[in-house]
């Protein structure tokens, strides 16, 4: 089955820093999407973006699915944004069926 | 309700015993979804639901396991004999179509205990 995996797995920024998080997967796909995971254990979607580029905010994420990665950009960082940031994906075989990485990690620290 | 609630929150089991965990949907969501999630790792699929019918159950890890959805609204999942490598928390998401798509959401899940 596809495989993702995700980069850094922990990563420590001060608030008002800027990082990269990359999601790399085996296999061609037909959906990817960013989550933030909460420390209350909350999954929120964060992008839902098999191609191309978004912005929502502080937040973008760009996708080359050619190429098979995404990355998920987090501008001027806030405490709020700690928690974990997972990739998951849909294989071409299934339009239900989500396969997550292991996430990063991320602490915001004030 | 708002949103996806999942019951209960916290569940401790004594190895062996039965468990029952419960998820009401959004109102009106067709498809319905189960994952498990380790410690420390992300969420794995487990089966899927559309309206009452159970298309997709290949994630469930063993017959132990069984998941319902007899009218197509509030769903539970069952673990029978719980073991410790059951211990995880489960989640529940909907979604109004047949894909896992924007318009998906998660509950906050049941972390299961089982010692």
């Amino acid at each position: 089955g596809i495989q993702v995996e995700q980069s850094p797995p922990d990563l420590i920024l001060q608030e008002g820093a800027n990082s990269t998080l990359r999601c790399n997967f085996s296999d061609s796909v037909n959906n990817l999407q960013w989550f933030h995971q909460n420390p209350w254990g909350q999954l929120i979607n964060l992008f839902y973006i098999p191609s191309g580029t978004k912005q929502n905010g502080r937040l973008s994420a760009t996708t080359v699915a050619t190429e098979r990665y995404s990355l998920l950009y987090i501008s001027s960082s806030q405490t709020t944004d700690s928690g974990v940031y997972f990739c998951a994906v849909e294989g071409l075989d299934s339009s239900y069926k989500l396969i997550f990485g292991s996430g990063t990690r991320l602490l915001v620290r004030p | 309700g708002a949103g996806v609630s999942q019951s209960p929150r916290y569940k401790v089991a004594k190895r062996g015993q039965d468990v029952a965990l419960r998820c009401d949907p959004i109102s009106g969501h067709v498809s319905l979804f189960w994952y498990q999630q380790a410690l420390g790792q992300g969420p794995e699929f487990l089966t899927y639901f559309q309206n009452e019918a159970q298309l997709d159950k290949s994630g469930l890890p063993s017959d132990r396991f069984f998941a319902e959805r007899p009218e197509g609204s509030v769903s539970t999942l069952k673990i029978q004999r719980t073991q410790q490598e059951d211990s995880a928390v489960y989640l529940c998401a909907s979604s109004p179509s047949r894909s896992f798509n924007t318009e998906a959401f998660f509950g906050q899940g049941t972390r299961l205990t089982v010692v």
